[in-house]
């Protein structure tokens, strides 16, 4: 079972709006963490935000946040107020629980939403 | 600081030829990680290093190796390339297990 569902492959907006991409996961444990990764034309990846499961209140990191419902087990990024820079595929990952008996925790990464800002 | 650090940038290989893809970074990481991105299926993990002096296999480990030279530097081997390998690379850093990754430009490979 997929872990990590990005369901958008593909998502247009206008310069200067708002929007949602969208992340749902799946985990039976307790402590996990979400991360949000930005990965443009030229190939490289970038951490943007990043939220634990234990965290109260929502991540916010400049124009980016994280709408983290944990009953619903999902956790969008919200761009606001898009860019023309902003065009690129985002990938969703979550910080599974213990592989093996290493405690190590690896992270998980979803299929990615390619965004695209029109002006 | 460089950050995280990959060579080479692109390479063709035929196969059943070896090849030893390097990374570096400079920012007093523990862990670090190999993975290999394809088109539809996102990063997968190949191998990692949760600190210097170990290494375990992740999700895609078969046809790889790695080796941890030390704190900084993170290899991946391939003993015999297949096209099945063809693929984006990405070598990643991170503090600790917990804290987010910092990832390399990437090494486009294409096994002929």
């Amino acid at each position: 079972a997929q872990k990590i569902t990005q369901t958008q492959p593909g998502m247009f907006v206008q310069e200067k709006e708002a929007v949602t991409l969208d992340c749902t996961y799946d985990t039976s444990d307790q402590s996990y963490g979400l991360f949000w990764y930005k990965q443009p034309s030229s190939g490289e990846m970038i951490f943007l935000i990043y939220q634990g499961s234990y965290d109260e209140q929502n991540a916010t990191e400049g124009r980016y946040s994280l709408n983290f419902q944990k009953a619903r087990k999902s956790a969008n990024l919200v761009i606001s107020a898009s860019q023309l820079g902003d065009s690129a595929m985002y990938f969703c990952a979550m910080r599974e629980g213990p592989l093996m008996n290493t405690g190590f925790q690896k992270l998980v990464f979803g299929t990615g939403t390619r965004l695209l800002v029109s002006p | 600081n460089a950050g995280v650090t990959q060579t080479p940038k692109f390479q063709v290989l035929k196969t059943g030829q070896s090849m030893t893809l390097q990374c570096a970074q400079d920012m007093n990481h523990n862990s670090m990680y190999w993975y290999r991105q394809d088109p539809g299926m996102g990063l997968r993990l190949i191998y990692y290093s949760a600190s210097e002096g170990t290494t375990d296999k992740g999700e895609v480990p078969n046809g790889y190796n790695v080796s941890r030279l030390n704190k900084r530097e993170f290899s991946l081997r391939l003993e015999s390339a297949a096209p099945s390998q063809t693929s984006v690379y990405f070598c990643a850093s991170s503090f600790d297990r917990y804290n987010e990754q910092f990832f390399g430009p990437g090494t486009r490979l294409t096994v002929l």
